[in-house]
């Protein structure tokens, strides 16, 4: 089946330091979605994008669409202390089978003060 | 606030227990779809259904069962509870595919 595979695993960074992370799939998406999740809560979007090459921001976060399809990439400038938090990439074929959100495993970043 | 309502948060089972996890939206959304998250494994789809009265298999069915009898609640049923059905549930719901809105978990122990 499908499978998308996200890195770094987890981040330590510096409170201001820029932050990068991305996913890549085994197979075309059509749409990508960045979420966040933190500590007991359930996963939020962040992040939407639904064409290939396709730059987006939301606030201090980057996310582009990979013009192969099979990857994207999320951004976050001037981290600070409320970016920790379990990010996640999600591939989808909007179209298709209703049911075929792909997550990736994650990237716990952490944030020194 | 509009959004998606998982019931219960929390829950401790005994092996071979039955339960039911209950997930409600008032989005009117059409699609909702059941999902486990275990340590290192990412959100791993259960369950779906894409209308009133309907279900799907996900990618990890076996050992739940799922309801959609009313178009506002998709109903989780674990029949005979297993330790290895121990892990975070969550319920989401979108409006024909696009901008899934979750709920914030159940929280599941099985001893």
């Amino acid at each position: 089946g499908q499978q998308l595979n996200q890195s770094p695993q987890s981040m330590f960074i510096q409170e201001g330091e820029d932050v990068s992370m991305n996913c890549t799939s085994s197979s075309i998406f059509n749409t990508w979605l960045w979420y966040k999740q933190d500590p007991g809560e359930g996963p939020v979007l962040l992040i939407a994008l639904y064409k290939a090459g396709e730059l987006t921001s939301n606030g201090r976060l980057t996310a582009q669409f990979g013009i192969t399809r099979k990857d994207s990439f999320l951004n976050i400038s001037a981290s600070i202390p409320s970016d920790v938090g379990i990010y996640f990439c999600a591939g989808m074929n909007y179209g298709g089978s209703q049911g075929n959100l792909i997550f990736g495993k994650g990237t716990k970043l952490s944030v020194k003060p | 606030n509009a959004g998606v309502t998982q019931t219960p948060k929390f829950r401790v089972l005994k092996t071979g227990q039955s339960m039911t996890l209950l997930c409600a939206q008032d989005m009117n959304h059409e699609y909702m779809y059941w999902y486990r998250q275990d340590p290192g494994m990412g959100l791993r789809l259960i369950h779906y259904s894409v209308g009133e009265g309907t279900t799907a298999k996900g990618e990890v069915p076996d050992g739940y069962n799922v309801s959609r009898l009313k178009k506002q609640n998709f109903l989780l049923g674990l029949e005979s509870a297993a330790p290895s059905q121990t892990s975070v549930y969550f319920c989401a719901s979108n409006l024909r595919g696009l901008g899934y809105t979750f709920g914030s978990g159940t929280r599941l122990t099985v001893v």
